[in-house]
């Protein structure tokens, strides 16, 4: 049973460029999160996906970021006009459920560095 | 600020040694769940202790939670060399988020 995949796994931007993260999660798993981590940080909550649905995006900036975990493939984590400030490692996590407090499990993350 | 706070920041020992680091926590949680995080990689799931759990153990870990004072506590048994990485408390409450601390980093000297 594969974990989480993520790829890529590095990804340079320029300034103003769109970057598009993508999520697998675990076969069976039907719940996504996003998380982001900035060198020396711990990781920040961003979103939380069910299958075609957001459940909570409380995490996410309001402008430039989106996410979606759609019917069929994998999980997105959209970034528009990139700045330098999101230069940072996204991490994808996936669980069996939501309800209950399960196990996140954690994929080996995108390194975005915005140029 | 809801976040868990890791005690202490950075911890370094000899092998063999036990290493302990601490969480404390703000609100309620359901459960409370403990990371490791080796350099530029993603994070291994350790351990989680539910809100009505005071102790587990994992082979060398044994977690420890105190609801009354939030905190709980990680303690790794005769570490070895590869125990060195960062180690993360989360927490887990009314929502499904995971909510983290700064980490603990931990050096073990060979």
């Amino acid at each position: 049973n594969a974990g989480v995949m993520q790829n890529p796994r590095h990804l340079v931007r320029r300034r103003g460029q769109e970057a598009r993260l993508r999520c697998s999660p675990m076969k069976g798993h039907s719940h996504v999160y996003w998380y982001r981590q900035l060198p020396e940080e711990g990781l920040k909550f961003m979103v939380y996906l069910q299958k075609e649905n957001i459940i909570d995006e409380s995490g996410m900036p309001k402008e430039r970021f989106s996410a979606e975990f759609p019917k069929e493939g994998p999980s997105i984590l959209r970034i528009q006009q990139v700045v330098r400030g999101d230069s940072a490692a996204y991490f994808c996590a996936s669980s069996p459920a939501g309800t209950g407090g399960y196990e996140q499990y954690f994929g080996p993350g995108t390194r975005l560095t915005v140029t | 600020s809801q976040q868990g706070e890791e005690d202490p920041q950075a911890l370094s020992i000899q092998e063999g040694e036990n290493a302990t680091m601490n969480c404390s926590y703000k609100t309620s949680i359901n459960n409370l769940q403990w990371y490791r995080q080796n350099s530029g990689r993603g994070l291994v799931h350790l351990i989680l202790i539910r809100s009505n759990e005071r102790e587990k153990h994992s082979g060398r870990l044994r977690v420890t939670l105190d609801t009354s004072k939030k905190s709980s506590s990680l303690l790794i048994t005769a570490s070895r060399a590869a125990d060195t990485a960062s180690y993360f408390c989360s927490r887990q409450g009314g929502s499904e988020k995971l909510v983290f601390g700064k980490g603990t980093k931990l050096t073990v000297n060979p």
